[in-house]
Order: C-alpha cells, then structure tokens, then sequence
C-alpha cells in the first residue's frame, strides 16, 4: 500500500492568483496522478507525471494553467495558475502500484 | 474506448446484499475491471479487480459474465459505512493503468 498526504488540506484563494498544491508519497513510485473534482461531480483526470520527464496532459489542461513538478520518485506538485472561481474544485493526487492506485485526501479549493 | 455504464442509485437496508452492475461492453481480452469507492469527504479508494474469474476479498466479491461485458459487485453485508459512490473503471494499461472515472453508483444504506 501507499500512504498519501496532500497540503494544503483547503485554501480560499482570491480571483488571479495562484494556488501550489504538494503531494507527498511514502513510497517511491513511478507514476503519479493529477485529478480535479468539482462539487457535484465525478474526478477528472488533468495529468499524468512521471518523475524526469514532462507531465502528460488530458484534452481540456494545459500547462500553462497547471504546471506540474515531479522532482523525484515520492513527491509532486500542481500548480493552479491565474485561478478563476470556476477553478473550485478538489484536487487529488495518486499514484500506481501496477495494480491499483492510491488516493490523497485531496486539497479542497475555493477561489473567491 | 474504456466506457463503462452504472445505473446512478442504488438503495439497500443495512445488513443486506447489495448488487452493483456495471455494463462493459466493449471490454477487449486483457482489460481488467477494476472498482473503487468514494466514501463522502474522502479520495477513492480501491475495492477489488477482476479479469475473466469471479475474485473475492475483505471488502466485496467481483462476478464477472462469462462474456466478460458486464460485471456485479456484491457487498455481501451492507453496512452505514459502505454508503459511498461506487465506480467501475477498465485502467488503460497502455497508459499506466490510467483510470477514467465515469458518474458511478451512488449507493444509500437504510439503517
């Protein structure tokens, strides 16, 4: 198993500015995960990061707006840029085992 | 394609069974079918996967059709913590097992 943990837990954020979201492993793993849920609604895979090379992105994000870092094999972060209230949303990170994967307690975002 | 299809509620009284279906018709012979939960407030997290046999463990059962397009999983003993969304995914492996999450089945427990 792999144990997750995400900061921040929540923020409140104003319009335009930028939100940095740090995913911790306690294992090292190869592939990681960026998802957003937003309320109401089922996860949405934003990326795929594989630590030494750029991240992968989904159809709809772009890097511009969430810049991804995979410095090595137990860490990540997902940076949501020039945030807009539409950005609020939960964000979740997990990573794969080659069987199944692991979930963050997700960082609950609310742009105001 | 790793569409998957689940009805959107499901309501059972505590104590019971409940059955969860899910239709994967366009399942090719290697994708796995995989379920995951999301209790309320929490990340999903892994319940159990199958590929051609019925799988059992802690949590749940896993039946899986003969033709491998539709799939049940079985709680055997519903209880107030198992009211959760539950969602069927096929992981594409071609891309590191990446899960594509559709609505699932949000299911109520009756105390």
């Amino acid at each position: 198993s792999a144990v997750i943990s995400q900061k921040p837990s929540r923020d409140i954020c104003q319009r335009g500015t930028s939100l940095t979201i740090q995913c911790q492993v306690d294992s090292q793993v190869t592939m990681m995960f960026w998802y957003r849920q937003q309320p109401g609604q089922s996860l949405t895979l934003i990326a795929t990061a594989n630590q030494g090379s750029e991240a992968t992105y989904e159809s709809g994000f772009v890097i511009d707006k969430f810049p991804i870092s995979r410095p090595n094999l137990t860490f990540s972060t997902l940076t949501v840029s020039n945030m807009s209230p539409e950005d609020s949303s939960i964000y979740l990170c997990s990573v794969d085992n080659g069987y199944e994967q692991y979930f963050g307690p997700g960082t609950r975002l609310t742009v105001t | 394609d790793a569409k998957t299809t689940q009805p959107n509620s499901m309501e059972s009284n505590e104590e019971e069974p409940v059955h969860l279906p899910c239709n994967h018709s366009t399942i090719s012979g290697t994708d796995y079918i995989h379920w995951y939960r999301q209790l309320p407030s929490q990340g999903p997290e892994y319940v159990i996967h199958g590929l051609t046999s019925n799988v059992n463990n802690r949590m749940a059962s896993l039946a899986i059709a003969e033709d491998r397009k539709s799939s049940t999983l079985i709680l055997h003993r519903a209880t107030l913590r198992d009211a959760a969304v539950y969602y069927c995914i096929r992981p594409i492996k071609a891309a590191g097992n990446k899960l594509t999450f559709g609505g699932g089945t949000r299911v109520l427990v009756k105390p």
